[in-house]
């Protein structure tokens, strides 16, 4: 099975600052079926960005996605108050569909 | 809009059975697969499994720590999805999302259902 690795563990930053988040895999997959998703406290995760680059309907352009083959990228270009919040990454397109550990953004 | 409610939730005792429920409404239920996913406590997501719409037989998988003990099904008649839980061990205490799939992602997600299983 695919592991994801995610790091780092924790990154603090300021508001208006840029957050640069990874995500490796430990094998290749098809069709860079890659997935963000974003976590605040008490509430359920929310679908950023799919097929490793393409945001989902309603996501500011201030995230982005990059990456292919086994390293994955998640950049917020200037962090917003209410970015400040869990990321995962998750392979999808087969099974299992395994999820990372998470990044948490917090504030420096 | 589309909504997807998980109920059920409880404190169940190591070795019992729960039933949660995933009530949906916004969409044509049977045109989408449904996944389940959990958080345990301070902890992160695990997808545990899915069910595919009726155009492909409803298949369903599992992550291989709830296999056998584990079953999804749906009704579309009432836009209802379940996940039958049996032989509970403590550390299938988590949050229970369910969510509404689309070519494999989770597109739309409820609030969740704690349980907790505990003697």
């Amino acid at each position: 099975d695919i592991v994801l690795t995610q790091s780092p563990g924790t990154l603090s930053l300021s508001p208006g600052e840029r957050a640069t988040l990874s995500c490796r895999t430990s094998q290749t997959f098809s069709n860079n079926y890659l997935a963000w998703f974003q976590q605040k406290p008490g509430q359920a995760p929310r679908l950023l960005i799919y097929d490793a680059s393409t945001r989902a309907t309603g996501v500011p352009d201030r995230f982005s996605g990059s990456g292919s083959g086994t390293d994955f990228t998640l950049t917020i270009s200037r962090l917003e108050p209410e970015d400040f919040a869990v990321y995962y990454c998750q392979v999808y397109g087969d099974s299992p569909r395994p999820f990372g550990r998470g990044t948490e953004v917090e504030i420096k | 809009e589309v909504q997807v409610v998980e109920s059920g939730g409880g404190l169940v005792q190591p070795g019992g059975s729960l039933r949660l429920s995933c009530t949906t409404s916004g969409f044509t239920f049977g045109d989408y697969a449904v996944s389940w996913v959990r958080q345990a406590p301070g902890k992160g997501l695990e997808w545990i499994g899915f069910i595919e719409k009726k155009a492909y037989a409803g298949f369903t998988d599992y992550v291989a720590s709830v296999k056998g003990r584990f079953t999804i099904s749906r009704d579309d008649s009432k836009s209802i999805a379940y996940l039958q839980m049996n032989s509970l061990k403590a550390e299938d205490t988590a949050v229970y999302y369910c969510t509404r799939d689309s070519g494999w992602l989770h597109y739309n997600w409820g609030q969740g259902t704690l349980v907790t299983v505990s003697s």
